[in-house]
């Protein structure tokens, strides 16, 4: 009931293109629900972030997609672009921890 | 520029030595955690501490240990008793009321030679 599950693991789109990561939960007592990007060598940053009563936030060319009933939500990157290269992880948080999905490695081809 | 820091980046450990993993932010947040990274595992938490002098086995606390005597400083003390600690280590802090999720530090890489 504490995982996250995250797919794909890896991810190559074209420079342009749509890059979709999904995230699928069990537990609901999760309350916030972020995203973050991760350079090599780097700590993770956070990208953008989403509660369960809002079904899609957009910042950029970042949106989340949150489907309450099914326990899901996505990532997606519009116009991708070579510097959007990174690992990507969605987490959960309950009771002031997060649990993590296992990452996606994103390759944008230019 | 407010953050956390880690240090040092990289840290070599010989069989059977205890090391430590400095975490050090000026960001006033209340929490602060230590998560490992392993290649295909996502990040596993070790321990975590919402308030100075106290502190919360995580996942897979066994062969870490921790302190939290400053509101500044969680160190991470990596012993002899940890089998496999080659991996990457972040370090982040948040303030739990506000929900802005974490603040990660860059890093340290500890591997055994």
């Amino acid at each position: 009931q504490q995982q996250v599950k995250q797919s794909p693991q890896s991810l190559i789109v074209q420079k342009g293109g749509i890059s979709i990561i999904n995230c699928a939960y069990e537990n609901t007592a999760f309350d916030y629900f972020p995203w973050y990007q991760q350079f090599p060598g780097k700590g993770p940053a956070l990208l953008i972030a989403i509660r369960p009563d809002v079904s899609e936030k957009k910042e950029g060319r970042f949106t989340i997609s949150f489907n309450k009933s099914a326990k899901q939500f996505s990532l997606h990157i519009m116009d991708s672009q070579p510097g959007d290269s990174a690992t990507y992880f969605c987490a959960a948080r309950r009771a002031y921890k997060y649990i993590f999905g296992t990452g996606t490695r994103l390759k944008v081809l230019a | 520029d407010g953050g956390i820091t880690q240090s040092p980046k990289y840290l070599f450990r010989k069989e059977g030595q205890n090391v430590t993993l400095s975490c050090e932010q000026n960001l006033n947040h209340d929490a602060m955690y230590w998560y490992r990274q392993d290649p295909g595992q996502g990040l596993r938490l070790i321990y975590y501490s919402q308030i100075v002098n106290d502190f919360q086995k995580g996942d897979i606390a066994e062969g870490y240990s921790v302190s939290r005597e400053k509101k500044e400083s969680f160190p991470l003390t990596v012993t002899s008793a940890q089998k496999n600690p080659t991996a990457f280590y972040l370090c982040a802090s948040s303030t739990p009321d506000r929900g802005d999720g974490y603040t990660f530090g860059s890093g340290t890489r500890l591997t055994v030679v």
